[in-house]
């Protein structure tokens, strides 16, 4: 059974500050995403990482997989209060192209001005 | 404007009750999937289809049935079998195509059970 771990959970920070969020996942699995979620809203999707050693960055955000220690991070610099949100990653099994995404509980994101 | 439609916004059922919630893409995408988000929780995945008249029980399939019988029309029913049903209710899509695609989820349904 694929398992998907986000720590941490609950994040409080200062703007300008920069942060790592990690997304372990418990078996092979054939790509990775990222996805914001603003409170009552629906999820938008940030980034998907296809490879091992993949890098993607979009503005403050960048994300990078390791297929190999099935972990992924999502680096934030230089916050500022507008990425407030709560970010999930979700991972799709390695034997499953169409099968949905198996997520992580989410990293609730506060940042402080 | 292509994109992920679900309606209503907001569902109230009385308990014991079935109720259908809709799901309609424009993105010519042809895989559909339901999950139900809890508070504070991840998505669970409820049913997903890659094709027209077919569909494929996600992990918590238990008291929902879904239909396939157009690409662009994926609908959810919650029975009254579903012990727990008050959640929020996202439907996505994707292209099976393209390996590096995403899956691009719909507004929501916000489901309370009276």
């Amino acid at each position: 059974e694929l398992k998907v771990e986000q720590n941490p959970l609950f994040l409080s920070m200062q703007e300008g500050k920069n942060y790592t969020i990690y997304c372990n996942y418990s078996t092979t699995s054939d790509r990775l995403y990222w996805y914001r979620q603003d409170p009552g809203k629906s999820l938008e999707s940030l980034f998907v990482l296809l490879s091992n050693g993949a890098v993607k960055q979009e503005g403050r955000l960048m994300a990078s997989l390791d297929t190999k220690a099935r972990l992924s991070t999502l680096h934030i610099t230089a916050a500022v209060h507008d990425l407030s949100a709560t970010y999930f990653c979700a991972v799709v099994g390695v034997g499953g192209g169409a099968d949905g995404l198996t997520f992580g509980k989410g990293t609730h994101l506060i940042i402080q001005p | 404007d292509g994109g992920i439609t679900q309606s209503p916004k907001y569902l109230f059922r009385k308990e014991g009750q079935n109720v259908t919630l809709s799901c309609e893409q424009n993105l010519n995408h042809d895989a559909m999937y339901w999950y139900r988000q809890d508070p504070g929780q991840g998505l669970r995945l409820i049913y997903y289809s890659q094709i027209v008249n077919d569909f494929q029980k996600g992990d918590i399939a238990e008291g929902y049935s879904v239909s396939r019988e157009k690409k662009e029309s994926f609908p959810l029913t919650v029975t009254s079998a579903q012990k727990n049903p008050t959640a929020f209710y996202l439907c996505a899509s994707s292209i099976l195509a393209i390996r590096g695609d995403t899956q691009y989820f719909g507004p929501g349904t916000r489901l309370t059970v009276l």
